[in-house]
């Protein structure tokens, strides 16, 4: 069964420093999503993606954040100059809107983001 | 944001019991609500979602319940298994938007 795949699983940086997440979102799908999780938290909703371009965004999502698809297969997050309470769990999901009609996002494993 | 509440954060059921999971919701606007499951170490899993305009879904062991006048949907496990055991979220979306608002969850354990 088709999955999404997330690396690293854990990521330890230095405050200040430049992080790259990465995401092989399910190969037929069209939408493509970050979330994240700060230990003991609710899950949030961070940016989504389509067609080459940020379709929506949230207020957690600032400048220091980027996403980008370099390829045909790669979605990636990257974090500019890190911050202490940037130190959560980040989980990639990709969708197909429409399919079922259910909105159903499909979600990785996860990369556990650690900033010292 | 407090869009979606699941005000039980823990569970403990018998194994072939019923485990029954609430959420509750303020948005009236919300088109879709979807349960995830989620063990350790993994992202949350898809179980089953439902319609705004249904009351209704059922999925083999899984039912999911909506009650629009008051704002309450249910996810209902028979019967329950102890691979069951993990933390269950609730999430909504609406149709205009691409995001999934989460609640806070609720850790499930059912026990032999």
């Amino acid at each position: 069964e088709p999955e999404v795949t997330q690396t690293p699983s854990h990521q330890v940086t230095q405050m200040g420093q430049e992080v790259i997440l990465r995401c092989v979102p399910i190969s037929n799908h069209l939408y493509f999503y970050w979330y994240r999780q700060i230990l003991g938290q609710k899950v949030e909703f961070l940016v989504s993606f389509y067609n080459n371009e940020i379709s929506e965004k949230s207020e957690i999502f600032d400048d220091q954040f980027s996403v980008e698809r370099p390829d045909g297969s790669n979605f990636t997050l990257k974090i500019r100059s890190t911050k202490l309470e940037d130190s959560a769990m980040y989980f990639c999901a990709s969708s197909v809107p429409g399919q079922g009609s259910s909105y159903e996002q499909y979600f990785g494993p996860g990369t556990r983001l650690t900033v010292t | 944001d407090q869009q979606v509440k699941q005000n039980s954060p823990s569970l403990s059921v018998q194994e072939g019991r019923i485990s029954i999971l609430n959420c509750d919701y303020t948005n009236s606007m919300f088109d879709y609500f979807l349960w995830y499951k989620k063990y350790p170490a993994e992202g949350p899993t898809f179980l089953i979602s439902i319609s705004s305009i249904k009351d209704k879904n059922e999925d083999g062991r899984f039912t999911v319940f909506l009650n629009k006048s008051a704002k309450h949907l249910s996810l209902h496990i028979v019967p329950s298994q102890p691979g069951d055991s993990a933390v269950y979220f609730c999430a909504a979306i609406l149709a205009s938007t691409d995001k999934l608002i989460f609640g806070t969850g609720t850790r499930l354990q059912v026990f032999p």
